[in-house]
């Protein structure tokens, strides 16, 4: 059964430093999203990215996010300059419009991003 | 008002029992509605999507009363597998963004 990936699974940074999380979203979807899930809370939603552009995003997704799929198969989310409280686990999610149909979002495994 | 509200739990019930989870959103724009299922430092995995008309899957039935705004989840004879965090899920349809509950942690016991 085809799967999203994502790398690295953890990822420790300092403080102010810029961090890049990689995707790999199901080879025949459309649709992309990043979520992320601080510990203990809900999952939120980040952006979602359809035909190489982003068609919403959230209030948390600010100026220091940024998303990109560089070369037809991954898909990245980048924090330019990250704070305390980036510290999440960050999820990739893949989706497709089927026709009508109710779509379905299959997720990640998410990366555990610690910022120190 | 929260967009998703769920009882946050934790159920703690013996195997075999029944356990329900209540859902209630706020947003009537609302057109796709889900459970997923999250395990400890996991990422959520779809359980069910969540029909008019109600649907089951086995052990699972799902109920939607559109004119309340509120879903529910029945699981049947319980399993230790079902332990898990259960998480009520919508959006307002095709490829928009999915709006999470906090999400019920359940807790089977042997």
């Amino acid at each position: 059964e085809p799967e999203v990936t994502q790398t690295p699974s953890h990822q420790v940074t300092q403080m102010g430093q810029e961090v890049i999380l990689r995707c790999v979203p199901i080879s025949n979807h459309l649709y992309f999203y990043w979520y992320r899930q601080i510990l203990g809370q809900k999952v939120e939603f980040l952006v979602s990215f359809y035909n190489n552009e982003i068609s919403e995003k959230s209030e948390i997704f600010d100026d220091q996010f940024s998303v990109e799929r560089p070369d037809g198969s991954n898909f990245t989310l980048k924090i330019r300059s990250t704070k305390l409280e980036d510290s999440a686990m960050y999820f990739c999610a893949s989706g497709w419009i089927s026709g009508g149909a109710t779509d379905t979002q299959y997720f990640g495994p998410g990366t555990r991003l610690t910022v120190l | 008002r929260k967009e998703v509200e769920q009882d946050p739990g934790p159920f703690n019930v013996p195997e075999g029992a029944t356990v329900a989870f209540n859902c209630t959103y706020s947003n009537s724009a609302s057109q796709s509605f889900f459970w997923y299922r999250q395990d400890c430092r996991k990422e959520p995995k779809l359980l069910m999507s969540v029909y008019s008309s109600g649907n089951e899957d086995g052990r699972f039935t799902a109920q939607l009363n559109r004119a309340s705004q509120y879903i529910s989840l029945l699981i049947r004879d319980s399993k230790l597998s079902d332990s898990a965090t259960y998480l009520c899920v919508v959006n307002q349809g095709g490829a928009q963004k999915l709006v999470f509950g906090q999400g019920t942690r359940l807790t089977i016991n042997p």
